[in-house]
Parts: C-alpha cells; sequence; structure tokens
C-alpha cells in the first residue's frame, strides 16, 4: 500500500489566488481528515469524512475554506482567495471507522506559501 | 478544556546519550494516549498507544510511560542515533470523543554527532 498521498509537496501563491490541495486515502479506509500544522497551534483538525460525508467541519477557520469528498478514493481543500495567514503544512489523513484514537495514517503534508 | 502540554520545547542531545520527554494532559475521560514521531517534511508516525492500565510500553529504543493518577507521560529514548531528530507529538483522546485527538505542540529533538 501507497500510504495516503497528498499532492502537490509544496505549493507557493500569490494573496488572493485560488488553492487547491489533494489527497487520495489508503483503500479500505472510510474516515478522511484534513490537519492544519503551524509552528503556533501545533495539529489543528479542520474537517472529518466518514465515508466520503462531512461529520465536523467545525475547524474550517472560514468560508474561504472548503472541502469535498466526491468519492472513498479522493479528496480535495480549497482555499479561496488564499491569505498570507493560511501559509501551513496542510496534512491529509485516513483510518478505518473514525478510529481517531489509533488507526490514523498521515500523508506528507502539503506545504503552502501564501505571499 | 482539554488540554496537552510538552515539554521541553526543543531540545539537542549528543549521539549515544539518553532523554526523556514529557507530556501532562488535562483529557477527560481518559481514553488512550499515542507517541508520534514526526521526521521533517513527512507526517507523524505512531511509536507507541497507551491505555489506562498500562503504565510501560516499549517500541525498540523507545519506551514510554503512562501515569493516569497525575496525568501524565513520558517518552524515554535510549542510546540516541541521528535518526532520532524529530518532532516528537503527544496526543491523548478522551473516551466520549470518538475521532476527535487532542495534540500536543511536539518537542523538537535534534542529536547531533
Amino acid at each position: 500500500d501507497a500510504g495516503v498521498i497528498q499532492s502537490p509537496r509544496h505549493e507557493v501563491t500569490e494573496m488572493g489566488q485560488e488553492v487547491t490541495l489533494r489527497c487520495k486515502p489508503i483503500s479500505g479506509h472510510n474516515s478522511l481528515f484534513w490537519y492544519r500544522q503551524t509552528m503556533m497551534r501545533g495539529l489543528e483538525l479542520l474537517i472529518y469524512f466518514n465515508n466520503n460525508v462531512p461529520i465536523d467541519d467545525s475547524g474550517m477557520p472560514e468560508d474561504r475554506f472548503s472541502a469535498k469528498m466526491p468519492n472513498a478514493s479522493f479528496s480535495t481543500l480549497k482555499i479561496q482567495p488564499s491569505e498570507p495567514r493560511d501559509s501551513a503544512v496542510y496534512f491529509c489523513a485516513s483510518s478505518l471507522n473514525g478510529q481517531g484514537a489509533g488507526g490514523y495514517t498521515f500523508g506528507s503534508g502539503t506545504r503552502l506559501t501564501v505571499v | 478544556k482539554n488540554q496537552v502540554e510538552q515539554s521541553p520545547q526543543s531540545l539537542i542531545i549528543l549521539e549515544g546519550k539518553n532523554c526523556t520527554l514529557q507530556c501532562n494532559y488535562t483529557v477527560s475521560p481518559f481514553s488512550n494516549l499515542r507517541w508520534y514521531k514526526q521526521d521533517t517534511g513527512r507526517g507523524p508516525v505512531s511509536l507507541t498507544i497507551m491505555t489506562f492500565s498500562e503504565n510501560t510500553k516499549s517500541n525498540g529504543r523507545y519506551t514510554a510511560t503512562l501515569d493516569a493518577d497525575t496525568k501524565q507521560s513520558s517518552l524515554h529514548i535510549t542510546a540516541s542515533q541521528l535518526s532520532d531528530s524529530a518532532s516528537y507529538i503527544c496526543v491523548v483522546s478522551a473516551t466520549n470523543s470518538g475521532y476527535a485527538l487532542n495534540f500536543g505542540k511536539g518537542t523538537s529533538l535534534l542529536v547531533t554527532p
């Protein structure tokens, strides 16, 4: 298994531009999580999908952020318009049946820089 | 409020030496505690998981301890290697939280030759 695959690995964009981050979870995992990591705040949950349905999006910071999971093997996190304070590393993680306690597998992350 | 505090924030040690990282939490009711290792440019990878009834768990040169009464955990690294240089993150789950995790901000460890 190739693990959780995220793309791109690095993204540099100008303020105001749209950014789309992509994630392919582990095959067979039915729970998917998007996290944001910064030095100041550590890892923060943005949104949680179970069986392709958004269950908890309370961590999405603003309406500029949106996430979709059109099928079991693909999810996107979009920021439109992007701002410099969105600069962070964004991680996607997947698990079986939402097992937040144990079954998480993280991707390698997308480092986003908004200038 | 559920919180997880880690110390020290950063640590530099010589190769071959031992070190201990600390994690204090207020998460309640407690379910389990995990230590993750995050290499630079990578996602976190689980090292150990401990439930309420477990006091010690080892994974190679990594040994985690848990004191559920004082709500403290430690991660001890024995005979450190250069490859141990990473961020170590303490993650605590509550029994009523399902998928939700409480993350510490991590301890950044640098092992020097």
